[in-house]
């Protein structure tokens, strides 16, 4: 099966700049995942859907991040403005149960 | 507030020897465990997982154990290769909640 797709694989903005995430996750999964790693930490829960609804946002700093999940397939994550402790791996995964959590290659985003 | 802990992020081993990476958690709510192993540019992959009503699980040159007494839990790789050269982290759940993930253990594996 195809895995979780994840673009742009690189990005480099200027503060205050928006930029968005794409990730479409493998077919069937109903649960995804958008994942926060900062260099040295492990990756942090920003948004969870459950088909195109939200379960889980509460760590998404919801002033400058959003995200949907049109029609239950693909998602997108976007930042605007973006801050430069934005700067981090932005990792997309889906899943049917828990240990089925498959993760894309991720984008990392460097903000200066 | 950290709940799942790996307080060494770094662990070098030699080819053959058993590598033993460890994760703490503060949450006796944690009901499920994993491990997640990561190679440079790519998203984690899963490895291993036990559920709190087991203290060990085995698949093949991985071993995961689980002490719910100490709120600790291992992962030992039998014999190391240099291929298992990676970043390991440790998560946790309770129930079909969220996965949270510990700070990772870069392992090196020599020759």
């Amino acid at each position: 099966e195809a895995g979780v797709a994840q673009s742009p694989r690189y990005k480099i903005i200027e503060k205050r700049q928006s930029v968005a995430f794409w990730c479409n996750p493998i077919s069937g999964h109903a649960t995804l995942y958008w994942y926060q790693q900062i260099l040295g930490q492990g990756p942090k829960l920003l948004i969870q859907f459950q088909n195109n609804g939200v379960v889980d946002d509460s760590q998404l700093p919801k002033d400058r991040f959003s995200a949907e999940r049109l029609k239950g397939v693909d998602s997108t994550l976007k930042i605007q403005p973006a801050k430069l402790e934005d700067s981090a791996v932005y990792l997309c995964a889906s899943s049917l149960m828990r240990e089925g959590y498959t993760f894309g290659s991720g984008t990392r985003l460097t903000v200066v | 507030d950290q709940q799942v802990k790996q307080n060494s992020p770094s662990l070098s081993v030699q080819e053959g020897r058993i590598s033993i990476l460890n994760c703490d958690y503060t949450n006796s709510m944690f009901d499920y465990f994993l491990w997640y192993k990561k190679y440079p540019a790519e998203g984690p992959t899963f490895l291993i997982s036990i559920s709190s009503i087991k203290d060990k699980n085995e698949d093949g040159r991985f071993t995961v154990f689980l002490n719910k007494s100490a709120k600790h839990l291992s992962l030992h790789i039998v014999p190391s290769q240099p291929g298992d050269s990676a970043v390991y982290f440790c998560a946790a759940s309770v129930g079909n909640d969220k996965l949270i993930f510990g700070t990772g253990t870069r392992l090196q594996v020599f020759p």
